[in-house]
């Protein structure tokens, strides 16, 4: 079975750092690029960062660039997302989503149940 | 970035009715490989996004073929011949030819 299933969320401080993951099995996970797509409580949807299959590639939304950094490990079969300099306004469900194609990016045909973050004192 | 726009925003259809959710774009999504870098997504209430169109009017698999997507350029629809109750949710629209990929703002689809 494709499965996605990110962890690594939870209640942080405004400032402070936090460290999701992403467990991908039942794919050949190095075929193919990988996102982080968050959605506000109550809000859609936002692409936050995308890696290509061999981490050649990568991008961020502007409001995360400077304090976000996407990786993989393609030998664990996972996906992260380093988040330092945590703000209210980063609080939302974390999704990860894998792409259809080994570069950035085309369809998202596989997502997680999400991890959420919320950023508050 | 390429702005999406969606409307109407929200829909009440009665089961078994068709519906439309018309898609824009502040930009041609027409790539030079000759792509269409258009897709839709339904996300049913507490569950994540689920692909549904990809490249303008390709079903992805196991999605009912009472769903459609058409359009060219910067205008998109998305129509659903007879709506069932299993429909309900917020289904997005969502550009991937230029990063950032940006989704429209939803269109929320309940029964009437």
């Amino acid at each position: 079975e494709v499965q996605l299933v990110e962890s690594g969320g939870g209640l942080v401080q405004p400032g402070r750092s936090l460290r999701l993951s992403c467990a991908a099995s039942g794919f050949t996970f190095d075929d193919y690029a990988m996102h982080w797509v968050r959605q506000a409580p109550g809000k859609g949807l936002e692409w936050v960062s995308g890696i290509s299959w061999n981490s050649g590639s990568i991008g961020y939304a502007d409001s995360v660039k400077g304090r976000f950094t996407i990786s993989r490990d393609n030998a664990k079969n996972s996906l992260y997302l380093q988040m330092n300099s945590l703000r209210a306004e980063d609080t939302a469900l974390y999704y990860c989503a894998k792409d259809t194609v080994t570069i950035l990016c085309d369809a998202f045909d596989i997502w997680g149940q999400g991890t959420m973050v919320t950023v508050s004192s | 970035d390429i702005v999406m726009t969606q409307t109407p925003l929200s829909l009440s259809v009665t089961p078994g009715q068709p519906a439309s959710i018309s898609c824009k774009s502040s930009q041609s999504l027409l790539h030079s490989d000759g792509k269409t870098y258009l897709y839709w997504y339904l996300q049913k209430p507490g569950q994540p996004p689920q692909l549904l169109i990809y490249e303008v009017s390709n079903r992805f698999s196991g999605v009912p073929d009472r769903f459609s997507g058409s359009g060219s350029g910067t205008d998109f629809t998305l129509k659903i011949s007879r709506v069932e109750a299993e429909d309900v949710g917020v289904y997005y629209c969502m550009q991937s030819i230029q990063l950032p990929p940006t989704f429209g703002p939803g269109t929320k689809v309940d029964i009437k």
